[in-house]
């Protein structure tokens, strides 16, 4: 039983591209994060967000409690931006973590 | 320093060794949370610890693991007669709030 999933879990685009990452979460939570971490490193919160829509530069996270539901945007997709996104939602004492999305962006 | 740091960065070890792995958190964060992630998967909850208080360690796979804050700041987790299904990368966080958590880079294990 999963109770963070993402989809997709791999996604290729080519620079420039805009993409998509697809949350959907089973508990009750007043928060969501957006986590990123590249190959060998450790993990980079993106954003956090208990309503409506955050942007950050090229990102932008929106999540609809209602529907347990979030959306992570990346625009002008970048190789650099290559990565794995996972969604986490804070629930209790402990964090729920997606399986991640690996992204990577061809020139 | 600035952020969460863990040490070693990497660790090889032979089936039935034992390990330990540190866990530096953020000065005055009072949580601390340890996470194992294996490959191409999420990480996974692990353990908690409120300042030298272990409060949750519902995710501890086995009595082989075992973890300590002794003095509410640095901590370490010890596995015991390491089995290749231990390896992983074993993650560690920090917060002063619940809801925000500051990761560590990680020590990533491989059992031989």
């Amino acid at each position: 039983k999963n109770e963070v999933e993402q989809s997709p879990q791999n996604l290729t685009a080519q620079e420039g591209e805009f993409i998509t990452i697809n949350c959907s979460y089973s508990v009750g939570i007043s928060a969501l994060h957006w986590l990123q971490q590249h190959p060998g490193g450790g993990i980079v919160s993106l954003f956090m967000l208990s309503s409506g829509k955050k942007k950050h530069g090229r990102l932008i996270a929106t999540i609809n409690i209602q529907e347990k539901h979030s959306s992570l945007h990346i625009t002008a997709s970048h190789p650099r931006d290559s990565a794995v996104y996972i969604c986490a939602v804070p629930t209790g004492n402990q964090f729920y973590f997606g399986t991640g999305t690996s992204l990577t962006v061809i020139p | 320093g600035a952020g969460v740091s863990q040490s070693p960065r990497y660790k090889v070890a032979k089936r039935g060794q034992d390990v330990a792995l540190r866990c530096d958190p953020i000065s005055g964060h009072v949580s601390l949370f340890w996470y194992q992630q294996a490959l191409g998967q999420g990480p996974e909850f692990l353990t908690y610890f409120q300042n030298e208080a272990q409060l949750d360690k519902s995710g501890l796979p086995s009595d082989r693991f075992f973890a300590e804050r002794p003095e509410g700041s640095v901590s370490t987790l010890k596995i015991q007669r390491t089995q290749q299904e231990d390896s992983a990368v074993y993650l560690c966080a920090s917060s002063s709030q619940r809801l925000e958590q500051y990761f560590g880079p990680g020590t990533r294990l491989t059992v031989t």
